[in-house]
């Protein structure tokens, strides 16, 4: 059965520092979200993309993330300058219809920043 | 309460009872869906009830809906150990929102 895969599955890095999280989606959808979810509080959205735009975003999603679509098949999330308070698992996922059917997860990366 | 809010928090029962946990929401929605967590692990989907439905069997999982209510539940029943998750409920919400809002879900317990 087709997944959603991320990698890598647990990234630490030093406050300051670039990170990139990277995602295969499944291969027929064509809408692509991150979520994070800090430890013990709830999943949230981060930002959809589509058609290589981005077509919502959180207010969580500001000026230190972007996302590129680079190839058919990968779907990044960048994080440029980590602060403390990123450390999360974050979560990729995609949909075959735009909100309208199942959003399918990856199994997340584990962010630390130190 | 916020959007996508379950309850009970946390839920210990015996293997085979059932087990239900609620969600209730705000908003007008398209969908609801139900996911499932393991400790430290990803969202696994579980099943999504429209707004039109009122209810949806999957094997062991009975999801019903009350959008008069704004409100859902999940049952799972003849539970199983391997069943110990924590459950959220996630909708989205009509008008065309991209992004699903989580609830702060139910970790359910199965006693062996």
């Amino acid at each position: 059965e087709p997944e959603v895969t991320q990698t890598p599955s647990h990234q630490v890095t030093q406050m300051g520092q670039e990170v990139i999280l990277r995602c295969v989606p499944i291969s027929n959808h064509l809408y692509f979200y991150w979520y994070r979810q800090i430890l013990g509080q709830k999943v949230e959205f981060l930002v959809s993309f589509y058609n290589n735009e981005i077509s919502e975003k959180s207010e969580i999603f500001d000026d230190q993330f972007s996302v590129e679509r680079p190839d058919g098949s990968n779907f990044t999330l960048k994080i440029r300058s980590t602060k403390l308070e990123d450390s999360a698992m974050y979560f990729c996922a995609s949909s075959d219809q735009r909100a309208r059917n199942e959003q399918f997860f990856g199994p997340g990366t584990r962010l630390t920043v130190l | 309460s916020q959007q996508g809010e379950e309850d009970p928090q946390a839920l210990s029962i015996q293997e085979g009872e059932n087990a239900t946990m609620n969600c209730s929401y705000k908003t007008s929605i398209n969908n609801l869906q139900w996911y499932r967590q393991n400790s430290g692990r990803g969202l696994v989907h579980l099943i999504l009830i429209r707004s039109n439905e009122r209810e949806k069997h999957s094997g062991r999982l009975r999801v019903t809906l009350d959008t008069s209510k704004k409100s859902s539940s999940l049952l799972i029943t003849a539970s199983r150990a391997a069943d110990t998750a924590s459950y959220f409920c996630a909708t989205d919400a009509r008008g065309g929102a991209d992004g699903l809002t989580f609830g702060k879900g139910t970790h359910l317990i199965i006693q062996p």
